[in-house]
């Protein structure tokens, strides 16, 4: 079971479309980090969200931390081809004492011209 | 900068041999991590070091895993002896942790295991 669980967990949608993969789950986290992971590479770090409520933006790319830390979503502006790739989350719950991050199963987003 | 570097890349083995991977995190960096990814289970750690020494080794599978960290800048991880359901990809992340907070991860290109 994971603590993290990431829906939808397979995204297909034509270029110029906007789309938004969540994050949930029941434990509260201290911070939360989105990666994408582009094939045959390693994941690499979008954004981290520390505060419940914060919003932050990336260029197209928008990511919500809810307000009682629960849980976060990603919402990509008119997507482009480059946008796709395998979008992880990962949490550092709030009473691990050295702020271990749990990762989600991942939500797979292909982005077609 | 050079990123954090692991070899190898690709191995395919056989069932019941010893398989060694390797790691050499980004300088300066205090934590190294290592993780499974398959489609299966996603991305599960195995081991967390900080300061060269092993903080979280909860999610080794068994006692067929174990990993070093010798030093600073270098880590391993052996999987003796190796069995088919080992078979995925096993990255290595370091990150730069201040006060209880892992901060950002900077993995690995990550090494794909097969194990016939």
């Amino acid at each position: 079971t994971q603590l993290l669980e990431q829906s939808p967990q397979f995204l297909s949608i034509q270029e110029g479309e906007n789309l938004t993969v969540y994050c949930n789950s029941s434990s509260v986290f201290s911070s939360l980090q989105w990666y994408r992971q582009e094939p045959g590479e390693g994941p690499v770090l979008l954004v981290t969200v520390v505060t419940g409520g914060e919003v932050k933006k990336l260029k197209r790319l928008t990511f919500q931390f809810g307000d009682a830390r629960k849980d976060s979503s990603l919402h990509i502006t008119a997507a482009q081809p480059g946008d796709t790739g395998l979008y992880l989350c990962a949490g550092a719950v709030a009473t691990d004492s050295w702020g271990k991050l749990q990762f989600g199963a991942g939500t797979q987003v292909v982005v077609t011209p | 900068d050079a990123g954090v570097i692991q070899s190898p890349r690709h191995e395919v083995t056989e069932m019941g041999q010893e398989v060694t991977l390797r790691c050499k995190p980004i300088s300066g960096h205090n934590s190294l991590f290592w993780y499974r990814q398959t489609m299966m289970r996603g991305l599960e750690l195995l081991i967390y070091f900080n300061n060269n020494v092993p903080i979280d080794d909860s999610g080794m599978p068994e006692d067929r895993f174990s990993a070093k960290m010798p030093n600073a800048s270098f880590s391993t991880l052996k999987i003796q002896p190796s069995e088919p359901r080992d078979s995925a990809v096993y990255f290595c992340a370091s990150s730069l942790a201040v006060a209880g907070n892992t901060g950002e991860l900077f993995f690995g290109e990550g090494s794909r295991l097969t194990v016939l």
